[in-house]
């Protein structure tokens, strides 16, 4: 099984509408993160989380919510998406250390339309 | 704001050649990171290189750090058809609490 997972994998959705993709992970890692990635312009940071009572604001949060259910769980919800929200989305997850490296969910490929 | 710019942004080979990808960056670094993305897929870690370092080598990977420039360049030898990929260095910034900026990639292609 994957350490990282994502659901769901693709979403269509209309302007205006409520969608939380949601991100676990089995890897027993603090550290989770949001991000998005546009064609061109690499991956921006949205929000992440160094452990379930800290969440912090990243590069491009506005537009975005995030809720850390537990250590293992990382939601990122779009209260009202919008047309320029339509983007590959990734969850990530690291360990404390300050050599760790980030490891990847499949990713949620989000349309709104 | 990009901290890591590869470059070039595209590059396509013959299998068997090396590629040699640039990373720019732009402020002090803990370390520097090269990630591996295939098409629409999550990232997959590649090799991390420390600020102290100057060159890494992971299988047919290179990497070198030369902060003076701060720069980092990644060398695949001896390509393979399954090397096409994307490729995004990633720096953590000194101060940054270990969180990472990607740069926005470079599309290698890998002809048979």
């Amino acid at each position: 099984d994957a350490d990282v997972t994502q659901t769901p994998r693709n979403r269509i959705t209309k302007t205006g509408k409520r969608i939380m993709l949601e991100c676990s992970q089995t890897k027993g890692h603090d550290r989770m993160y949001w991000y998005r990635q546009d064609p061109g312009l690499g991956l921006r940071l949205i929000y992440y989380s160094f452990d379930v009572k800290d969440i912090n604001k990243g590069e491009i949060s506005d537009g975005y919510s995030v809720s850390r259910q537990a250590q293992a769980k990382f939601s990122l919800s779009l209260e009202s998406a919008i047309p320029n929200q339509t983007a590959l989305y990734f969850c990530a997850t690291s360990g404390r250390g300050a050599q760790d490296t980030q490891y990847f969910g499949p990713g949620t490929r989000l349309t709104v339309l | 704001s990009q901290q890591g710019e590869e470059d070039p942004q595209a590059l396509s080979i013959q299998e068997g050649e090396n590629a040699t990808m640039n990373c720019s960056y732009k402020t002090s670094i803990n370390n520097l990171q090269w990630y591996r993305q295939n098409s629409g897929r999550g990232l997959v870690h590649l090799i991390l290189i420390r600020s102290n370092e100057r060159e890494k080598h992971s299988g047919r990977l290179r990497v070198t750090l030369d902060t003076s420039k701060k720069s980092s360049s990644l060398l695949i030898t001896a390509s393979r058809a399954a090397d096409t990929a994307s490729y995004f260095c990633a720096t953590d910034a000194e101060g940054s609490n270990y969180k990472l900026t990607f740069g926005k990639g470079t599309l290698l292609t890998v002809n048979p």
